[in-house]
C-alpha cells in the first residue's frame, strides 16, 4: 500500500521556539493532506486540511497563526508549531489522501515535547 | 454536526471467543463508515469500509442505518487482533472536500 512518512519522529524543544514537522507521500501525489493531534489514550482530532497550492482549512478552535501549514508540493506538507508552549506537547499525525482511490494513508506520527 | 461514539474504552476477550466492537454515529446525511486499526507501535491503517462489504482478517462490519450503528465483529478472536480500533465517519463538505471524524477508540485485548 501507499506510504506516508513523517519527520522527525520525535522532537524536544524549549518553550518559545518553533518546530517544523514534515509529512511526505512517498509513492503517490496527494493534493490533500490532513493534520491530526492525539492526546494520550484519546482519539485523533483533526486540526486542519492541507490543500496543495492553497490555504489550509482549519477546524474550529485551532489557531491558524499558531499552527502554520504549508502544502507547497504534491508530496509534501509541513506543520510549524510557532512559539511552542508545554501545552502544545502532543502526538501529531498526518495523513495523505490518494486521489486514485480516495483512501487516506497515515504517517507514523511525531511526538512533540515542549519543555 | 457529525459524531462517532465508541462506548467501550477497553474490551478484553479470551482467544477463540467472539468479538464485537461497538460504534454508533450521528449524521444527517448519507454516511460513509470505516474501521481503522492501530497495532502496538505502528501507524493507523484502514481495516475495512462499509461500502466494500468485505471481510478483512476475519472481521466484518454491517452498517445499520436504523440503529445508526457500524459494529465490528469477528467470530473467533486471535491473539494478533489485540490493538486499538477506531471507528470513523467520512463526511463531505462544501467545496468538494471531505474529512474523517474518529471515535475515541476501543482497545481490544485478546487473552490466552
Amino acid at each position: 500500500g501507499a506510504v506516508v512518512s513523517q519527520h522527525p519522529s520525535w522532537v524536544i524543544c524549549k518553550s518559545g521556539t518553533s518546530v517544523k514537522i514534515e509529512c511526505r507521500s512517498l509513492d503517490f501525489q496527494a493534493t490533500t493532506m490532513f493534520w491530526y493531534r492525539q492526546f494520550p489514550k484519546q482519539s485523533l482530532m483533526l486540526m486542519a486540511t492541507s490543500n496543495e497550492g492553497s490555504k489550509a482549512t482549519y477546524e474550529q478552535g485551532v489557531e491558524k497563526d499558531k499552527f502554520l501549514i504549508n502544502h507547497a508540493s504534491l508530496t509534501l506538507s509541513t506543520l510549524t508549531v510557532t512559539s511552542a508552549h508545554p501545552e502544545d506537547s502532543s502526538f501529531y499525525i498526518c495523513s495523505a489522501r490518494d486521489p486514485m482511490n480516495y483512501e487516506q494513508y497515515f504517517g507514523p506520527g511525531t511526538r512533540l515535547t515542549v519543555t | 454536526a457529525q459524531r462517532v461514539t465508541q462506548p467501550e474504552k477497553l474490551l478484553s476477550v479470551f482467544k477463540g471467543a467472539p468479538v464485537e466492537l461497538k460504534c454508533n454515529y450521528s449524521y444527517s446525511g448519507s454516511p460513509e463508515l470505516f474501521w481503522y486499526v492501530q497495532y502496538s507501535r505502528q501507524r493507523l491503517q484502514l481495516l475495512l469500509r462499509h461500502i466494500s462489504r468485505e471481510s478483512i482478517k476475519g472481521f466484518t462490519a454491517d452498517l445499520n442505518k436504523g440503529e445508526t450503528s457500524f459494529h465490528l465483529k469477528k467470530p473467533f478472536a486471535q491473539e494478533e487482533d489485540s490493538a486499538m480500533y477506531y471507528c470513523a465517519l467520512r463526511v463531505a463538505f462544501t467545496g468538494g472536500g471531505n474529512k474523517l471524524t474518529f471515535g475515541t477508540g476501543t482497545q481490544l485485548k485478546v487473552e490466552l
